[in-house]
Parts: C-alpha cells; sequence; structure tokens
C-alpha cells in the first residue's frame, strides 16, 4: 500500500537557521504530494503541494521539490523564525478505488528558539 | 466562508457515556473526513464520506464507534460507550473531490475536538 516516512522529531533549531525535513514515499503509480502545517491548538493546513514530477511548492518561505527517481518530497526553509514552531506533515494523494485517498506521515515537530 | 466547524471543541466525559461529536464542513464540499489524533499513533483516519455517502470506514476503531451524514452540510462521530483510550483530538476535514475540471483536492480541517474520557 501507500505510505509516507517522515524523520522523527523534535527537531530544535535557532531563529535564522535552515530547516530540512524529510519526506519519502511509497506509491504504486504517480500520487501527487503535500505538506500540512499544525500550529498549537488548532487543525491542519496546508502549506504547499506538488502534483508531478519536478514540480516546486513553495509558500511563506518553504520549498519542497517533487524527486520521483528518490521518492521524497524534503521541506527546506532558508531561515526560519519561532513563528514557524509547529507539526509538520507530509502527506500522498493516489486514487485508490475510484476516490481520492490521502496518506499522511507521523509528523515532525519543530521548535525555533530565539 | 467559516470554514470547517466543529463542536464541542472540548469534551470531557466519564467511561461509559456515549460522546457526539459535529462537524460542519465548507458549503459545497463533497467530501468529509473524520480523523482521530494521539501522541502514541499520529494522525489516523477512521472514516470518508463523499456525497454523503460512507466510502471508506476501515479506520472505525470497533463497533463503539458510529458516524453518519444525514446532509451535506453535517456529520457526527458518535461513540458509545466510551472508553480511557478514546481520549484524542478528533478533527473533521472537508474537500471538494469532483474530478472534473481538475480541483487541488485539498482536505480542510477544523480546528478538532479534544475529548477526554476519565
Amino acid at each position: 500500500g501507500n505510505s509516507v516516512t517522515q524523520m522523527e522529531g523534535p527537531v530544535t533549531l535557532s531563529e535564522e537557521a535552515f530547516l530540512t525535513i524529510n519526506c519519502t514515499y511509497t506509491a504504486t503509480g504517480y500520487p501527487s504530494l503535500f505538506w500540512y502545517v499544525q500550529y498549537p491548538g488548532e487543525g491542519l493546513q496546508l502549506l504547499l503541494k506538488a502534483t508531478k514530477a519536478d514540480d516546486k511548492g513553495s509558500n511563506k518561505g518553504f520549498e519542497a521539490t517533487y524527486r520521483k527517481e528518490t521518492t521524497s518530497f524534503h521541506l527546506e526553509k532558508g531561515s526560519v523564525q519561532v513563528s514557524d514552531s509547529a507539526v509538520y506533515f507530509c502527506a500522498l494523494r493516489m486514487n485508490s478505488g475510484g476516490y481520492q485517498k490521502v496518506t499522511f506521515g507521523t509528523g515532525t515537530k519543530l521548535q525555533v528558539i530565539p | 466562508d467559516a470554514g470547517v466547524i466543529q463542536s464541542p471543541r472540548h469534551e470531557v466525559t466519564e467511561m461509559g457515556q456515549e460522546v457526539t461529536l459535529r462537524c460542519k464542513p465548507i458549503s459545497g464540499h463533497n467530501s468529509l473526513f473524520w480523523y482521530r489524533q494521539t501522541m502514541m499513533r499520529g494522525l489516523e483516519l477512521l472514516i470518508y464520506f463523499n456525497n454523503n455517502v460512507p466510502i471508506d470506514d476501515s479506520g472505525m476503531p470497533e463497533d463503539r464507534f458510529s458516524a453518519k451524514m444525514p446532509n451535506a452540510s453535517f456529520s457526527t462521530l458518535k461513540i458509545q460507550p466510551s472508553e480511557p483510550r478514546d481520549s484524542a483530538v478528533y478533527f473533521c476535514a472537508s474537500s471538494d473531490l469532483t474530478p472534473l475540471p481538475v480541483r487541488s483536492y485539498e482536505q480542510y480541517f477544523g480546528p478538532g475536538t479534544r475529548l477526554t474520557v476519565t
């Protein structure tokens, strides 16, 4: 079946540090890939997405590139801020049995300290 | 739009009691999802509706859990009887899965209901 593997957290960084959160996937076919972010006490919200190989999703300074050859979709940001502290979920979407099924990773908690 | 609305935001109940969680999806969305989030198991999909019809309920833990979607603007998740291990945050999400024209299929999450069963 389809699956998403994320690096375990928590990840603790100082403000303005470079961020990478690794995500790899297993899927039969060509999924769409997503990063969602969950701020404390809130639901998940879409951060960025990529729908085909070599696409780059970007939003709020975050980027991720769909790498089909390495089945990866790593999240990066050049300079993190305290306000980026949250849990980040990698996800894939595939057509399954005629409907779109989304599979989430376990989430990676990011803590940014001043 | 107000986004996905869930109620209550917090629920504390005693073991054995019935619990009903409510969700109002975004108007016009044709799909609704119930998730459960715990520290141990992360985010789990419990059940998924499309056009008010349950499509995949393989994530529902056991017969104590049931979900309904009587119309396009309302869904409930019921636990009867509740147990301490049901304590979690329950999220409802909605999406527009109309295949054509191409949609983003983004899921919009509600703020969640934090359930504590003592």
